[in-house]
């Protein structure tokens, strides 16, 4: 039984260039979500799916955001242009809707833009 | 507004003593759920424990334990005979119910020394 699985674990990059990073939630989990998470703070939310469809997207997932899950299997998120304020960690995690709420969090992608 | 607040940022206590760390919630729901998840020094959330608003006993697992009080709103986490390997984030959250999606705290960073 694997976890949620995120790739890369770091990433760094130069401001202005392209990321896309990846996640693959447990696989009989319905729902995911995406989460950032910046020094001395608690997780806040970004987006999650049902399946293939995308429910909600928060206010801090500005345009330069995108974020996608083809087949209801794996998601990527994408930030264009980075900024120095997009450095986080890009946390990942999985749900079953219709179970008990517990969502299951991967490891995370840190990102830093220098 | 759906609010979760962990007043104390920071913990010190030797090996074997017993630390309380303390989440205080707002929500306008009547059914919600509360969780405890903790964040070692890799960065993974490992969720600890779900609470739903309509049962309020007091749940114990080892040497964790939680005290869920809705009249303070409060939800309380109590570690005995704490060890070094309890050293990590510990964060609160709270879901909102429409969405799933979680509600952190700001953490509590829980520092046991040998």
């Amino acid at each position: 039984d694997t976890g949620v699985s995120q790739d890369p674990r770091h990433k760094i990059t130069k401001r202005g260039q392209n990321v896309t990073f990846r996640c693959d939630p447990i696989s009989e989990h319905n729902r995911l979500y995406w989460y950032r998470q910046t020094l001395g703070q608690g997780p806040e939310f970004l987006t999650y799916f049902q399946n293939e469809a995308q429910l909600e997207k928060s206010r801090l997932l500005s345009d330069r955001f995108s974020a996608e899950r083809p087949k209801g299997s794996f998601s990527t998120l994408e930030i264009q242009r980075t900024e120095q304020g997009d450095s986080a960690m890009y946390l990942c995690a999985s749900s079953f809707r219709g179970g008990s709420y517990e969502q299951y969090f991967g490891p995370g992608t840190r990102l830093t833009v220098t | 507004a759906q609010k979760v607040t962990q007043a104390q940022t920071e913990i010190s206590v030797v090996e074997k003593e017993d630390v309380t760390l303390d989440c205080v919630y707002e929500t306008r729901d009547t059914t919600y759920y509360l969780f405890w998840y903790k964040q070692p020094p890799s960065g993974e959330l490992v969720f600890l424990i779900r609470r739903n608003s309509f049962d309020e006993q007091n749940e114990i697992s080892g040497r964790y334990s939680w005290n869920f009080q809705k009249s303070t709103s409060s939800f309380n986490f109590t570690i005995t005979a704490s060890q070094v390997v309890d050293s990590a984030v510990y964060f609160c959250a709270l879901i909102d119910y429409n969405t799933d999606k979680l509600i952190f705290g700001t953490g509590t960073r829980l520092q046991v020394f040998p």
